[in-house]
């Protein structure tokens, strides 16, 4: 069963434009939220997490949102640059035992 | 730079012909993982390495097994692919296991069976 759902396989936003990327999941037991990056030909990579105790946590251009009510978290990019274009996954985790969503491509044109 | 290499970047194999890919590590972490993922799905766990304490996926077929000879290395044997195992396949490393622990992935090899 999938527990992580990313509902969005692509987005495309405009450069300088907010990016938001949203990702629902359904195990109530998820305590700690991540998102990763992937460019092509390159393993996913760390880009910024949250704890189940807040629900919002910020890194430079980077925020996430933590609905747990909504059991929904979203990742805000703002301003976007084209180099952030890449496939974006988000990841849940309870214990050690982290589950991924299937991605969102994100475009950001010039 | 310390970081989680596989090789090979791209493996052809037969079907039902044993194959092996791996992943080393320059980290130190004590946790190893391998992550399957095919096209356009989520990454899915097929077993992990709490330093030498194997942890299989329930719904990992026992087509695929995985050796931690040391720290640094983890391997994964698929014994008889099949056309179904064709993937790209993920090496991850945690320094620790619980909760707050972000993995750091190696590029994947892609595994096309022919």
């Amino acid at each position: 069963d999938q527990q992580v759902k990313q509902n969005s396989p692509s987005l495309s936003v405009q450069e300088g434009r907010i990016s938001i990327l949203n990702c629902d999941y359904t195990n109530s037991m998820f305590d700690y939220f991540l998102w990763y990056k992937k460019y092509p030909a390159e393993g996913p990579t760390f880009l910024i997490s949250i704890s189940s105790i807040k629900d919002k946590n910020e890194d430079g251009r980077f925020t996430v949102f933590l609905n747990k009510s909504a059991k929904h978290l979203s990742l805000h990019i703002v301003p976007s640059q084209p180099g952030d274009s890449a496939v974006y996954f988000c990841a849940a985790s309870a214990d050690n035992d982290m589950r991924f969503g299937a991605g969102t491509r994100l475009t950001v044109k010039p | 730079d310390a970081m989680v290499i596989q090789n090979p970047r791209y493996q052809v194999t037969q079907f039902g012909k044993p194959v092996t890919l791996s992943c080393s590590q320059t980290l130190n972490h004590n946790v190893m993982y391998w992550y399957q993922q095919k096209s356009s799905q989520a990454p899915k766990l097929l077993f992990h390495y709490y330093d030498k304490d194997f942890n299989n996926e329930a719904d990992t077929p026992d087509n695929f097994q995985s050796r931690r000879p040391n720290t640094s290395f983890c391997f994964l044997d698929i014994r008889s692919p099949g056309l179904g195992d064709a993937a790209m396949y993920l090496c991850a490393t945690s320094r620790d296991a619980g909760i707050n622990e972000k993995l750091f992935f190696g590029s994947g090899t892609q595994l096309s069976v022919l």
